[in-house]
């Protein structure tokens, strides 16, 4: 089944930097990848998404991007904030069903 | 945008008594449910597929008999925890799928005493 991988598992960086978070799949077929934000005891909400017929995507501060060859995806947010501080997780949803498979999260926090 | 509610939000109940959950679709039909749980830390671990009508479809090592899930129409599906121990407590948190896209519940804390 659909593995994903996600790195780094924590990531601190300074107010206005930026910050970039990978994730890497084993399902070649897989055809959906979303990125939800989850802040303590919340519940997980969508940042970004892309399909696999796209390379990248952008909404004002966050991109992804997506390479199919290697089967690896970037979240990167541009002039980060301390609101920006919370729990990322990645997924992706294999070409067989509609399942997404979650990546193991990684905690960014923005140091005013 | 589309908005899914869960409740209750907080439980505590009593070793060996069961406990439902209720997740609901407020503004959009879903014709697919998911259910998560989620340890301190970790990431969302896929427990169930629910689809309206029809039986859900669980992940491997989840226990159908202990976790009953019912989706009856398109904007309810709820989870039972039966005979609930405290290796059940748990973040439990579902999600409504509108096209590619699932839209995550509040969660729900469970201890269990």
């Amino acid at each position: 089944g659909e593995n994903v991988e996600q790195h780094p598992s924590t990531l601190s960086v300074q107010e206005g930097d930026s910050a970039v978070i990978k994730c890497t799949y084993s399902d070649s077929a897989s055809n959906y990848f979303p990125w939800y934000k989850q802040e303590l005891g919340k519940r997980p909400q969508l940042i970004i998404d892309i399909r696999s017929n796209v390379g990248e995507k952008k909404d004002q501060r966050i991109a992804v991007t997506l390479n199919k060859t290697a089967k690896h995806f970037s979240l990167h947010i541009t002039e980060t904030q301390p609101e920006d501080s919370a729990v990322y997780f990645c997924a992706a949803r294999g070409g067989a069903t509609n399942k997404l498979i979650f990546g193991t999260g990684t905690l960014l926090a923005v140091q005013p | 945008g589309a908005v899914v509610s869960q409740h209750p939000s907080r439980v505590i109940c009593k070793s060996g008594t069961s406990v439902k959950i209720e997740c609901r679709s407020l503004d959009f039909q879903a014709t697919t449910m998911f259910w998560y749980r989620q340890f301190p830390k970790q990431s969302l671990m896929l427990m169930a597929t629910s689809n309206e009508g029809s039986k859900a479809t669980y992940e491997q090592g989840v226990e159908k008999d202990k976790f009953l899930i019912n989706h009856a129409s398109l904007t309810l599906s709820t989870l039972t925890v039966t005979s609930a121990h405290p290796e059940d407590s748990s973040f439990y948190i579902c999600s409504g799928s509108l096209t590619d896209t699932q839209y995550f519940g509040p969660g729900t804390r469970l201890t269990v005493l």
